[in-house]
């Protein structure tokens, strides 16, 4: 599976809209782009997922480049629940749903 | 609809002896994990089961760990003897096929003196 570069850490107001890069400059065609979190003391909550068009659900939206060389994660209104850690993994689907995490981003929503 | 349930959920046990966590995965779901989590890093995969067969324990310490799920349903993970570097949560996870997003438990945290 593809490796993913995020930023190791980030900060967002409460209330905006929380903007998490990913770099997967070696995905393959048939790599899927998956967002997942985990709050503290919690385990990994799926958010969303794409392959090459941008996605949206009620959690979060994820837009992906043309080239798919890199996806962005918005989470459109950051509340103080939204801190957690978010991991961008890229999964090819004949691998089963075998997830490599990262390291991820650890994002802290203040007031 | 009840999600992935693990027990213990908090486990402190003196290094070399054994140690069991359990997991019942979402009704329905064929895929099961177990993931081992250290402080601060991602989780990693240790076993993956289809039903009832083991199709990825290539990360498993198989000296020590060991896992079964009989009837293709719950499952255990045991660890014997258990190490002070086995300290960490352990996090089982369920799909419904190889295809789907996996939904993870909260988790077991082993800590081992």
């Amino acid at each position: 599976d593809a490796k993913t570069t995020q930023p190791p850490s980030m900060d967002c107001a409460e209330g905006r809209a929380a903007n998490l890069p990913c770099n997967h400059s070696t995905i393959s065609g048939n790599e899927y782009v998956y967002w997942y979190r985990q709050i503290h003391s919690q385990g990994p909550q799926y958010i969303i997922h794409g392959l090459k068009n941008n996605e949206t659900n009620e959690m979060a939206s994820l837009i992906i480049t043309e080239d798919r060389k890199s996806s962005t994660l918005i989470l459109p209104h950051a509340t103080l629940r939204d801190t957690a850690v978010y991991y961008c993994i890229v999964r090819v689907q004949a691998a089963g749903n075998k997830l490599t995490f990262g390291g991820g981003t650890r994002v802290l929503v203040k007031p | 609809e009840a999600g992935v349930v693990q027990s213990p959920r908090y486990k402190i046990i003196e290094k070399k002896q054994p140690v069991a966590f359990w997991c019942n995965p979402i009704s329905g779901h064929n895929t099961l994990y177990w993931y081992l989590q250290n402080l601060g890093q991602g989780p990693e995969l240790l076993i993956r089961y289809e039903n009832e067969e083991a199709v990825d324990d290539s990360q498993l310490p198989k000296d020590r760990f060991s896992a079964e799920r009989l009837k293709g349903v719950d499952s255990t993970l045991k660890i014997q003897p258990a190490e002070l570097g086995d300290s960490a949560v352990y996090l089982c996870a369920s799909s419904s096929d190889t295809n789907t997003e996996a939904f993870f438990g909260q988790g077991t945290r082993l800590t081992v003196v």
